[in-house]
C-alpha cells in the first residue's frame, strides 16, 4: 500500500532563510505527487504537483519541489522564507485505482514556524 | 477563480444525532471526495464519488456514513448517528481528473 512519510514534525526557520521540507513516498508505480499548504483554520491549498517530465517543478508562492525516483523523495524548497509562509505543509501521493478515483494519501504534515 | 465551498463552517451536535455536511464542488469537475482530519492528525481519505456512485471508500467509511449528490451542484456527507470520535474537520474536494481542489472544511464537534 502507498504511504507518505514526512520525517520533520516541526521546523523553525528565520525569515529570509532557505527552507527544505522532506517527503518520502512508497508507491509501486509512477507516483503523482503533491504538496499542499494549510494555514491555521483554513483548507488545503495546492502548492505544486508532479506527474511526469521535468523532475523539478515550480509552484505558487515561490516554492519548488524536486522528484528523485532513486530516493523516493519529493522535497519542497523555497530559497527565502517569508513570515506568511508559516503554516502546515502536507505531502501527498495519489493512490489511484479503478474507476478513475484519485484519492490522496497524505503524510502527517510538517508545521513551519518563521522567526522574524 | 472557481472554488469548492462547504457549509456550515462549524457544526456542533450531540452524540447520536444525524448531521449532513454540504459541499458545492467546482462546476465542471467530475470526481468528488470527502476527507477528514482529526485534530493534530493527518488528512484521511473517506470516499470518492463519480458518475453518481461511490467509486472508492476507506475502512473509515462504514455504514454510518453516506454520500449523495442530490442535484447538479451539491455533494453531501451524512453521518447517521454521530460518535464522539467523529469530531474532526471534514474536507470536500473535487477534480476534473487528477488534481484535487479542496474546500475550506467543516469543523464537526460532537458533544
Amino acid at each position: 500500500a502507498q504511504s507518505v512519510t514526512q520525517p520533520d514534525i516541526h521546523i523553525t526557520v528565520s525569515e529570509g532563510a532557505s527552507l527544505e521540507l522532506r517527503c518520502n513516498y512508497s508507491y509501486g508505480a509512477t507516483p503523482y505527487l503533491f504538496w499542499y499548504v494549510q494555514s491555521p483554520g483554513q483548507g488545503l491549498q495546492l502548492l505544486l504537483k508532479y506527474f511526469s517530465g521535468d523532475t523539478l517543478v515550480q509552484g505558487i508562492k515561490g516554492f519548488e519541489a524536486e522528484f528523485k525516483r532513486s530516493q523516493s523523495s519529493f522535497n519542497l524548497r523555497k530559497p527565502s522564507v517569508h513570515w506568511s509562509d508559516a503554516a502546515e505543509y502536507f505531502c501527498a501521493v495519489v493512490a489511484g485505482s479503478g474507476a478513475g478515483s484519485y484519492q490522496l494519501t497524505f503524510g502527517k504534515g510538517t508545521k513551519l514556524s518563521v522567526i522574524p | 477563480e472557481p472554488e469548492v465551498t462547504q457549509t456550515p463552517s462549524h457544526q456542533v451536535t450531540q452524540m447520536g444525532q444525524e448531521v449532513i455536511l454540504r459541499c458545492v464542488p467546482i462546476s465542471n469537475h467530475l470526481y468528488f471526495y470527502w476527507y477528514r482530519q482529526i485534530l493534530g492528525q493527518k488528512v484521511e481519505f473517506l470516499v470518492s464519488f463519480y458518475n453518481n456512485e461511490i467509486s472508492e471508500k476507506s475502512e473509515i467509511f462504514d455504514d454510518q456514513f453516506s454520500v449523495e449528490r442530490p442535484d447538479g451542484s451539491n455533494f453531501t456527507l451524512k453521518i447517521r448517528s454521530t460518535k464522539l470520535e467523529d469530531s474532526a474537520m471534514y474536507f470536500c474536494a473535487s477534480n476534473p481528473r487528477d488534481t484535487q481542489y479542496f474546500g475550506p472544511g467543516t469543523r464537526l464537534t460532537v458533544l
